[in-house]
């Protein structure tokens, strides 16, 4: 079974502009969770979507916003990009069950110069 | 509401030294708990998790026991390798819930 992919790997953005991620999760989940990891803040909650619909979010400004698909595919956009975005971006999957098990995959590392 | 506090680091062992990471949270229901490790350049893998008080999480040599009395999940490991070296997490969720972390601990093993 294939695990979460998420594209690009790596990213390298100006200040101002947009960007899209993607994530794939693993067949079969239909909860996608999006994290944001930097060496000051650690891991932080941005939202989570399943069957299409934001079900969580986390406490980052609008300029942060994400969509799934029919699929579960989710992709997640920043725009008006600051240099605090730099950061590892991280998307998790999971079914629905009494656990939650969250699979993780290897990140984004968006670069804003 | 629901947190997780975690242990801060950065942590640096010896080589086979015992190892505790701890870990202790807040939430309002019945939550499963869980410890995440991440290797350098990659993103997080489960290393164990538990579902209900008492219950015992165990992988690799490490071992974690859900205590609900204390609300704490505590990672240990009796001897740890330099292949250890990484960066753990601490985490739990309520059923439709999101899934809340600690802060992470960076772990260094020297031979």
């Amino acid at each position: 079974k294939a695990g979460v992919t998420q594209t690009p790997r790596y990213l390298i953005k100006t200040r101002g502009q947009q960007v899209t991620l993607s994530c794939s999760p693993i067949s079969g989940h239909r909860s996608v969770s999006w994290y944001q990891q930097t060496p000051g803040q650690g891991l932080q909650f941005l939202f989570e979507y399943f069957s299409e619909t934001q079900r969580n979010k986390g406490n980052f400004p609008g300029r942060f916003s994400g969509r799934q698909f029919s699929n579960s595919r989710s992709e997640m956009n920043v725009s008006t990009l600051e240099l605090g975005d730099s950061a590892l971006y991280l998307c998790a999957s999971s079914i629905l069950a009494r656990d939650n098990e969250q699979f993780f995959g290897p990140g984004t590392r968006l670069t804003v110069l | 509401g629901n947190s997780v506090t975690q242990m801060e680091g950065p942590v640096t062992l010896s080589e086979e030294a015992f190892l505790t990471i701890n870990c202790t949270y807040t939430a309002t229901g019945y939550p499963s708990l869980f410890w995440y490790v991440q290797y350098p350049g990659e993103g997080l893998q489960l290393l164990l998790k538990a579902t209900k008080a008492d219950d015992k999480g165990s992988n690799k040599g490490f071992e974690a026991t859900y205590r609900k009395e204390t609300t704490s999940f505590h990672l240990e490991k009796g001897s740890v390798q330099v292949s250890d070296s990484a960066v753990y997490f601490c985490g739990l969720i309520i059923t439709g819930n999101q899934f809340y972390f600690g802060t992470g601990t960076s772990l260094t093993v020297i031979p």
